[in-house]
């Protein structure tokens, strides 16, 4: 595609349910970033995948979020039990690899827990 | 602790005015800094990007400066238009690192 995908592009949810969030990165790049972005506040980083290496998991604000990328390609967040507080836009990036600096957004996935 | 401060309340400016937004950090030693733009409802786009050894960068009518002494960046959009009329953020990246840090944005509205 000629963007990063995310999709859902929103989510309702009910708090205590599990949610899959997907990315699709832009073709080539190996680089994957999640952030995290609440009304008013500035993005949160959440995680980082670089090729085949562990990711870098520093950002997940709790044990109740993790994700995956398969194959150097589509990433899914996921949020197990989901709190009220964890409604917020959900956003992916990537750029073509590590070092390079300009990355590239979804349109995030705005996720709203009851 | 580390924060970066991006002045929080909206800027208004008329069109063709030059409008200046700021990028305050502190406990940073950022190897380089981006701005990025942020429509309603969509992800950011990036703009600029400047390094610790750059004072000045321009892309057409956008010029950022950086003054590592002050800990600071200007972004400047001369002859502003009210398409330019969006959230600007700046992202900073350790040295050493490839995961940038964000400010909140400051909203830049321009009037016709």
């Amino acid at each position: 595609g000629a963007g990063v995908s995310q999709s859902p592009s929103n989510k309702v949810t009910e708090k205590g349910k599990d949610v899959e969030l997907r990315c699709d990165p832009i073709s080539g790049h190996t680089a994957l970033y999640w952030y995290r972005q609440s009304l008013g506040q500035g993005l949160e980083f959440l995680i980082y995948f670089q090729g085949n290496s562990a990711p870098d998991k520093s950002g997940l604000p709790s044990d109740r979020f993790s994700a995956e990328r398969t194959g150097g390609s589509v990433s899914t967040l996921t949020i197990q039990r989901t709190q009220q507080e964890d409604s917020a836009v959900y956003l992916c990036a990537s750029s073509l690899s590590q070092g390079q600096e300009t990355q590239y957004f979804g349109p995030g996935t705005r996720l709203l827990v009851l | 602790s580390q924060k970066i401060e991006q002045n929080s309340e909206a800027l208004n400016i008329q069109e063709g005015k030059t409008a200046t937004l700021t990028c305050n950090y502190t406990n940073y030693s950022p190897a380089y800094l981006q701005w990025y733009r942020q429509d309603p409802g969509r992800g950011p786009v990036f703009l600029l990007l400047i390094r610790e050894n750059e004072k000045e960068k321009r892309k057409e009518r956008l010029k950022v400066t950086f003054d590592t002494t002050l800990k600071q960046s200007l972004f400047h959009i001369t002859a502003s238009q009210p398409a330019d009329s969006a959230t600007y953020l700046c992202a900073l990246i350790p040295g050493g690192s490839y995961i940038p840090t964000f400010g909140r944005g400051t909203s830049l509205i321009v009037h016709p």
